[in-house]
């Protein structure tokens, strides 16, 4: 039992390039959620999906896309990398009202 | 808007010491608070409460919500240097597929 896993670990990009965070969960959960956590900011939203086959904004959802391209995995994807977007990105899951349980994260830089 | 915030941002304290941190919140559907601990890494799970007056423990870990005055509590009694870490506390909400809202978080630094 791997719980939530996401790869890759590290990445760096240079703007305008294109990349996609992959993040699959084995814990029979509905709900996966993206997050971004920048430094004094705290773990902001990007994207989230309730259930396979639904996906909601969050908080700061612009230059990203997402897939639930199934129960057990849901993509992050780049289409033109910034510097702004800089971070370290994590994967969450859970089960509606259960607590969420987080990836070890992505920390990406973009040049 | 839905709000979350914690205090102190940081806080440095001796090995042995007691801690409390804090976390106050305002939010229209308010469902559950959680805390959680961050080290090098992800994130993990320390305590949901729903309900006020009613202390979680852990070891030396405690916390308790008072939804009157909406705010909660953790405290860490006699504290080592393995505690040193960001306390990261979120409100779940009743509605929006149960999203959470994030405060910025506490750094703890423990020292020997």
């Amino acid at each position: 039992n791997a719980g939530v896993t996401q790869t890759p670990k590290f990445q760096v990009l240079k703007t305008g390039q294109s990349m996609t965070l992959q993040c699959a969960q084995d814990m029979n959960h509905n709900s996966m959620y993206w997050y971004r956590q920048d430094p004094g900011m705290g773990l902001r939203l990007i994207y989230y999906s309730a259930s396979e086959g639904t996906t909601d904004k969050g908080e700061v959802p612009n230059g990203y896309n997402v897939s639930r391209l199934n129960k057990r995995e849901f993509s992050l994807r780049l289409e033109s990398a910034a510097p702004s977007q800089t971070s370290v990105y994590f994967c969450a899951s859970s089960s509606y009202t259960d607590t969420q349980y987080f990836g070890p994260g992505t920390r990406l830089t973009v040049l | 808007e839905d709000k979350v915030v914690q205090s102190p941002l940081s806080l440095v304290v001796h090995e042995g010491d007691t801690v409390t941190l804090n976390c106050s919140y305002e939010v229209t559907n308010f469902r559950s608070l959680l805390w959680y601990k961050q080290e090098k890494k992800a994130p993990t799970f320390l305590f949901m409460l729903t309900s006020s007056g009613i202390e979680k423990k852990s070891g030396r870990l405690s916390s308790i919500l008072d939804k009157k005055e909406l705010f909660s509590i953790l405290n860490i009694t006699a504290t080592q240097t393995g505690d040193s870490a960001i306390y990261l506390c979120a409100v779940q909400l009743s509605h929006s597929n149960y999203q959470l809202i994030w405060g910025a978080g506490t750094k703890l630094i423990i020292k020997p």
